[in-house]
């Protein structure tokens, strides 16, 4: 089924590990993103991507990093977690183009650093 | 940059009554206006969304009015539902190749 998948959805983690939240879609999109959101606020924009070897920092300035190989697949990265990092994480995708807007939201991760 | 606000915070409307949504936008030059839905523990769904081209659309109880000239853009639910309970989140964009700029998040709570 075409649609957006998150993983791990739930993460508790010690400080100072590293982390890779992942994100795929099935959906060939171009375009992608990464949002962190406390729960019921507003979505801030940290990442986002027109493209495999396309990255760019969001609105909102984050210690995370980003990477994108394959269409498909756009994953986050903190190399060293710290409690201020614990939000929630949503990805995002969208087709290019300019016909077709809609842009697709994953699950998200729920990250809690201890 | 583009600047999204949403009025009022929080809204709260007994069952079967209408809910209406504001939204402001700085930038003359956007052009897509879409809403989204999102319930709690859920991930943020598009609603609504509405092009520069056209005043209103409508989909069965919810509809969504654009007036350029003030730049500002609504929400209208009909007939609230206790499922209606959720924020609700308005964006601007000003093209293809631009991001989604979002407004703070609006809770709207309906009353059975």
């Amino acid at each position: 089924e075409a649609d957006i998948y998150q993983t791990p959805r739930y993460l508790v983690i010690g400080t100072g590990k590293k982390i890779t939240l992942e994100c795929s879609q099935t959906m060939g999109h171009d375009k992608m993103y990464w949002y962190q959101q406390d729960p019921g606020m507003e979505l801030h924009l940290i990442h986002y991507s027109y493209g495999v070897n396309s990255t760019e920092k969001g609105d909102l300035s984050s210690e995370s990093t980003v990477s994108r190989i394959r269409t498909e697949h756009f994953p986050l990265t903190l190399e060293s977690a710290r409690p201020s990092h614990t939000s929630q994480y949503l990805c995002a995708s969208r087709i290019a183009g300019t016909g077709a807007y809609e842009q697709y939201f994953g699950p998200g991760t729920r990250l809690t650093v201890t | 940059g583009e600047n999204v606000e949403q009025h009022p915070s929080t809204l709260s409307v007994q069952e079967g009554d209408s809910a209406v949504i504001k939204c402001t936008y700085s930038d003359s030059a956007s052009n897509y206006f879409p809403w989204y839905k999102q319930e709690l523990g859920k991930r943020p769904q598009l609603i609504i969304d509405i092009r520069s081209n056209v005043g209103e659309k409508k989909d069965q109880r919810i509809a969504v009015t654009l007036n350029k000239t003030a730049k500002h853009f609504s929400l209208h639910i009909t007939e609230t539902q206790p499922e209606d309970s959720a924020v609700y989140f308005c964006a601007a964009s000003t093209g293809a190749n631009s991001k989604l700029t979002f407004g703070k998040g609006i809770t709207l709570s309906v009353r059975p």
